[in-house]
């Protein structure tokens, strides 16, 4: 079947802006979870939810970051005032459930910040 | 929480050769240790996992090792081939929660 799908690819924006980033989870999958990866580092853990609720988000940088999954489905991950700093992958995962350990990533979204 | 370390950083074999790569974690309670491979611009992608009641997985050409009084796991790859140059990362992590990554281990086989 379909795999974790991100939506844009790729994002330029300017310093200041609002963004959105977009993921689609594997149908099915009840566990979602937002990563961002910085050049040459490991994926970092930004927040992750079970159904439509957030469980934890203590990875999100600053109140200028937001997550949703309000049908407990897509998520979109909310970055307001963007900075430079927050150039990066941003990388999101699905599982089938909460105590299931194995997850699968989506291409993530390239945002760059100029 | 979690901190996981990997080294090395970067690793360069000739083909056929074998290639180590190995993790430490420092909660003790971790108890799922997954290995990704990344290609340059792709998603990183689950190649072997080994959770704490085990000591030792192997799939064809990979292998990977526990050793939890150690808090240390490493990734076995034998017969490289130059298709298996990538970012490898190692991660763990305590059920219910999320992954934490290693830094990555660049490795490059050489034809």
């Amino acid at each position: 079947g379909a795999g974790v799908s991100q939506t844009p690819s790729n994002k330029v924006t300017e310093k200041g802006k609002y963004v959105e980033l977009r993921c689609d989870p594997i149908s099915g999958h009840t566990a979602l979870y937002w990563y961002r990866q910085s050049l040459g580092q490991g994926p970092e853990f930004l927040i992750y939810f079970q159904g439509t609720g957030a469980a934890d988000d203590s990875g999100l940088p600053n109140d200028r970051f937001f997550a949703v999954r309000p049908e407990g489905s897509v998520s979109t991950l909310k970055i307001q005032r963007t900075e430079r700093g927050d150039s990066a992958v941003y990388l999101c995962a699905s599982s089938p459930g909460f105590a299931t350990d194995t997850q699968y990533f989506g291409p993530g979204t390239r945002l760059t910040v100029l | 929480g979690e901190n996981v370390e990997q080294h090395p950083s970067t690793l360069s074999v000739q083909e056929g050769d074998s290639a180590v790569i190995k993790c430490t974690y420092s909660d003790s309670a971790s108890n799922y240790f997954p290995w990704y491979k990344q290609e340059l611009g792709k998603r990183p992608q689950l190649i072997i996992d080994i959770r704490s009641n085990v000591g030792e997985k192997k799939d064809q050409r990979i292998a990977v090792t526990l050793n939890k009084t150690a808090k240390h796991f490493s990734l076995h790859i034998t017969e490289t081939q130059p298709e298996d140059s990538a970012v490898y990362f190692c991660a763990a992590r305590v059920s219910g929660s999320r992954l934490t990554f290693g830094e990555g281990t660049q490795l490059t086989v050489n034809p």
